[in-house]
């Protein structure tokens, strides 16, 4: 079965760090762009960033550039985004997507004092 | 800043046919733009239902259908069923990445 299960979200505070993680499964994992996409409570989607197949290419949103960092381990199948000094509005469900056509269930990432 | 624009809501009758409709900042939609369509529904992940403009999933009901009209993007729902109440987003590739419209509400009522 394709699957994304995305873990690591939890409560931070401002300024603080958080790693995400995306664990994949029934597909080759090395063979496809993959991506961060968030969504604000009661908003809409945001893409965040992706990362190209053999993580030779990286591209994020200005919002979150020199903040947040996607990277791959091919290897492990899996997908992370790490990030820094985070702001009240980078809370939102965090779900990581392959070429957009599988998508996880999200990780739920707070930032408050 | 670049922003792609959907109409905030829209309703429809059971059995009835909308069209939804996306547009970018930057000129008109094209190909090029690789449109992808989404519809989500409360508490849930979103579930794309449109690739590369019209190209539909395994799982994409017939009644859906993707298209290029007037400049924008566009979703067709033909013969739309109560199930299809739900948001729906678009998504456009750009030289420096992605970006989603604000969403759809679409009401079936």
């Amino acid at each position: 079965e394709v699957q994304l299960v995305e873990s690591g979200g939890g409560l931070v505070q401002p300024g603080g760090s958080l790693r995400l993680s995306c664990a994949a499964s029934g597909f080759t994992f090395s063979s496809y762009w993959m991506s961060w996409v968030r969504q604000a409570p009661g908003k809409g989607l945001e893409w965040v960033a992706n990362i190209k197949e053999d993580g030779t290419a990286k591209y994020y949103v200005d919002s979150v550039k020199g903040r947040f960092t996607i990277s791959r381990d091919n290897a492990k199948n899996s997908l992370y985004l790490q990030m820094n000094s985070l702001r009240a509005e980078d809370t939102a469900v965090y779900y990581c997507a392959k070429d957009f056509d599988i998508w996880g269930q999200g990780t739920m990432v707070t930032v408050s004092s | 800043q670049t922003v792609v624009t959907q109409e905030p809501s829209l309703t429809v009758s059971p059995g009835g046919t909308v069209t939804l409709t996306c547009a970018s900042s930057t000129g008109a939609v094209t190909s090029g733009f690789h449109p992808n369509w989404f519809q989500q529904k409360p508490g849930q992940a979103p579930k794309p239902l449109i690739y590369h403009t019209n190209n539909k999933y395994s799982w994409t009901p017939a009644r859906f259908s993707g298209s290029l009209l007037g400049g924008k993007a566009a979703l067709t729902m033909s013969g739309v069923q109560p199930e299809d109440e739900a948001e729906y987003y678009c998504l456009l590739h750009y030289d420096v990445g992605w970006v989603f419209g604000g969403g759809t509400k679409l009401t079936v009522l």
